[in-house]
């Protein structure tokens, strides 16, 4: 199976600032099967990104994706408190379909 | 929009099953991917397995081969879990995910729509 190393394990921030975040496949991923998810503590999983740089419906543009084959980075561009939560990567291309072990974002 | 509405939480003994509904509402069912994902307390993300309800035929991770049953009912637009020989690591919120998308070639696509999840606990 595909493993998804992503980094940092934990980003330490303040609103306002950048984040970048990284997911690294093990193999070669196609980029129309990548997607990046937020989850607050106590909710669902939230859908963020698919096709490594698609934002889903309603997802301001401070996040933006992109990436191809074994290196896909997740941008927050300006940092607002609603942010700070947990991301994870998935790829779907291949089965089975495998997350990333999550980017705690918290605030700094 | 589409809804998903999962059942309630369960409270199961060591080496009984648990089955979780996933019942879907507004919107077309049989051709989106619905998948399960599995979160144990404090920890990431972990794809269990999914269906096609149009295709009928799931698809499990490899860890769940044997254990896991996958099935959804088109008539009642509701997908079920059961998950067999419980044991303490199996405690974990349990949720339920569709396909943001459906190409009608059996692709599974990332999920767009998620259950509120259901809390299985796995205790003696």
């Amino acid at each position: 199976e595909i493993v998804l190393t992503q980094s940092p394990g934990t980003l330490s921030l303040s609103p306002g600032e950048r984040a970048t975040l990284s997911c690294r496949p093990s193999q070669s991923v196609a980029s129309h099967f990548l997607a990046w998810y937020q989850q607050k503590t106590g909710q669902a999983p939230r859908l963020l990104i698919y096709a490594a740089s698609i934002r889903a419906t309603g997802i301001p543009d401070r996040f933006s994706g992109w990436g191809s084959g074994t290196d896909f980075t997740l941008t927050i561009s300006r940092l607002e408190p609603e942010d700070f939560a947990v991301y994870y990567c998935q790829q779907y291309g291949r089965s089975p379909v495998t997350f990333g072990q999550g980017t705690k974002l918290e605030i700094k | 929009q589409v809804q998903l509405v999962q059942s309630g939480a369960e409270v199961k003994k060591p080496g009984s099953s648990v089955k979780v509904s996933c019942k879907s509402s507004g919107a077309t069912f049989s051709t989106y991917d619905i998948t399960w994902v599995r979160q144990a307390p404090g920890q990431g993300l972990e794809w269990m397995g999914g269906i096609i309800p149009i295709f009928g035929t799931p698809n499990y991770a490899q860890k769940f081969q044997g254990r896991l049953t996958i099935t959804a009912d088109e008539s009642t637009s509701t997908a079920y879990m059961e998950l067999s020989s419980l044991r303490s690591e199996d405690t974990a919120v349990y949720y339920c995910a569709r396909g943001r998308y459906s190409d009608n070639s059996g692709n599974y696509f990332e999920s767009e729509y998620w259950g509120q999840g259901t809390l299985v606990t796995v205790s003696s």
